[in-house]
């Protein structure tokens, strides 16, 4: 089964730092560019990052460039957000997203059950 | 502000057909970018439900259908099923924030 599992979510200070993973399973993750995608509390989708098959290209929303780092280990099947800097606006559901894999189309085909995080004093 | 439009809520009753529009610009939808939508369930995650413009996933019913003109693509669904009500998306690229960009949703209500 295709499956995509997040974790490392939780309550942070602002200011504070926190790293999300991203479990990949049931298909050949090395071979799919990679997105993550966040949802705020009662609010619309909004791509906060993406990252290349190899990982060698990173791509990333204006509201988080500079403070979050995407990457990925082919070798453990998994994805990763480092979120630095964090403030209350970052507060949302963050979701890992699979690429369909049809170049420049962007569709995301997969998603995980996503993780919360709260930014909060 | 989102720089794709959607109407924040649609409805229909059952069996109808609906559409839901998603209005771009020229640096997005205008400029030759697909358009992809999706459904989300009440606290579910989203679901792929149209690529590039008109294509359905497997398994996606052909109920749904996309279309897109100029700088406009809209989702049609026909024979509308109370399952329906859910959040849709629509999603494309744009090249002046060098990155993808979502419509605010539409929220769609069976009657």
């Amino acid at each position: 089964e295709v499956q995509l599992l997040e974790s490392g979510g939780g309550l942070i200070q602002p200011g504070g730092s926190l790293r999300l993973s991203c479990a990949a399973s049931g298909f050949t993750f090395s071979s799919y560019a990679m997105n993550w995608v966040r949802q705020a509390p009662g609010k619309g989708l909004e791509w906060v990052s993406g990252i290349n098959t190899s990982g060698g290209g990173t791509y990333y929303a204006d509201s988080v460039k500079g403070r979050f780092t995407i990457s990925r280990d082919n070798s453990k099947n998994t994805l990763y957000l480092q979120m630095n800097s964090l403030r209350a606006e970052d507060t949302a559901v963050y979701y890992c997203a699979k690429d369909l894999g049809i170049v420049g189309i962007g569709a995301l085909d997969i998603w995980g059950q996503g993780t919360l995080v709260t930014v909060s004093s | 502000q989102s720089v794709l439009t959607q109407p924040p809520s649609v409805s229909g009753a059952p069996g109808q057909r609906v559409t839901i529009s998603c209005t771009g610009g020229s640096s997005n939808i205008g400029a030759g970018y697909g358009v992809n939508w999706y459904q989300q369930l009440p606290g579910t995650a989203p679901k792929l439900l149209i690529y590039g413009n008109t294509n359905r996933p497997s398994g996606v019913p052909d109920r749904f259908s996309g279309s897109k003109s100029g700088t406009s693509a809209s989702l049609a669904i026909t024979g509308l099923q109370a399952e329906d009500e859910a959040d849709y998306y629509c999603q494309s690229y744009d090249s002046s924030l060098s990155g993808w960009v979502f419509g605010g949703g539409t929220k769609l209500t069976v009657l």
